[in-house]
């Protein structure tokens, strides 16, 4: 069974660096094939891919963000680290991590989220 | 970046009748080598994360009711609900896997007429 569980702060103050943590089971990030990514979504908004990270630590990024996001995987402890510098409040969001389906690109399994509120 | 747009943006529907989503790509996401399309559609609920429905634009996810059907090939999909059920009012999002970033569609509102 396949879960993943999203963990950091709820509020951050602007200018400061976000830093979220993917903790997740039912994988392994060494398996060929199998990917991570974060995705984000404004409130009432729509669903924004951020960053995605592989088994072979192939790392990619939004364009529009890749200035400002580092993802890294730490395969012995099963987690996922995203860190974005330089909070606005526009990047007020939910921010869910996701399996990438082994085979396709898909997102099949998902954390329930963690909210974040970008304010001073 | 290929960009996914959806339409409607919303769209209200009686039980029982028939509803139809249209996601429409920048670019084709049809892979020559393979014959796939490199498209999902996704449900969200109020406060849940979205669920994976269909990948390749019309695999089906397993646990998916056979009432949701997808089609399309190229730039131009669709999600259709056959018989519409109270159960299945949600926003629903296509998403492109073929390049990254692997946008996703704004989203089309599905409600109860």
């Amino acid at each position: 069974q396949i879960t993943l569980k999203e963990s950091g702060p709820t509020l951050v103050k602007p200018t400061q660096t976000l830093t979220l943590t993917c903790t997740f089971s039912g994988f392994s990030l060494t398996t060929s094939g199998v990917g991570v990514g974060w995705i984000r979504q404004p409130p009432g908004k729509a669903l924004e891919c951020l960053a995605l990270i592989y088994w072979d630590d192939d790392k990619r990024y939004s364009p529009s963000l890749k200035s400002r996001l580092t993802i890294i995987k730490d395969t012995s402890k099963n987690q996922v680290v995203l860190t974005m510098t330089n909070m606005d409040p526009v990047d007020t969001a939910t921010y869910y991590c996701a399996h990438r389906q082994v085979g396709s690109g898909s997102y099949d399994f998902w954390g329930q989220g963690t909210l974040v509120t970008v304010s001073s | 970046d290929i960009v996914m747009t959806q339409s409607p943006d919303s769209l209200a529907v009686s039980l029982g009748e028939r509803a139809t989503i249209n996601c429409k790509s920048s670019q084709s996401v049809l892979y020559s080598s393979n014959n796939k399309n490199y498209l999902a559609w996704y449900q969200q609920k109020p406060g849940q994360p979205p669920k994976l429905l269909f990948y390749w634009a019309s695999t089906r996810e397993s646990g998916v009711p056979d009432r949701f059907s997808g089609s399309g090939s190229g730039t131009d999909f669709t999600l259709t609900i056959s018989s519409l059920q109270a159960e299945d009012v949600a926003v629903y999002y296509c998403q492109q896997y073929y390049s990254t970033p692997y946008n996703f569609g704004q989203g089309t509102k599905l409600e109860i007429k």
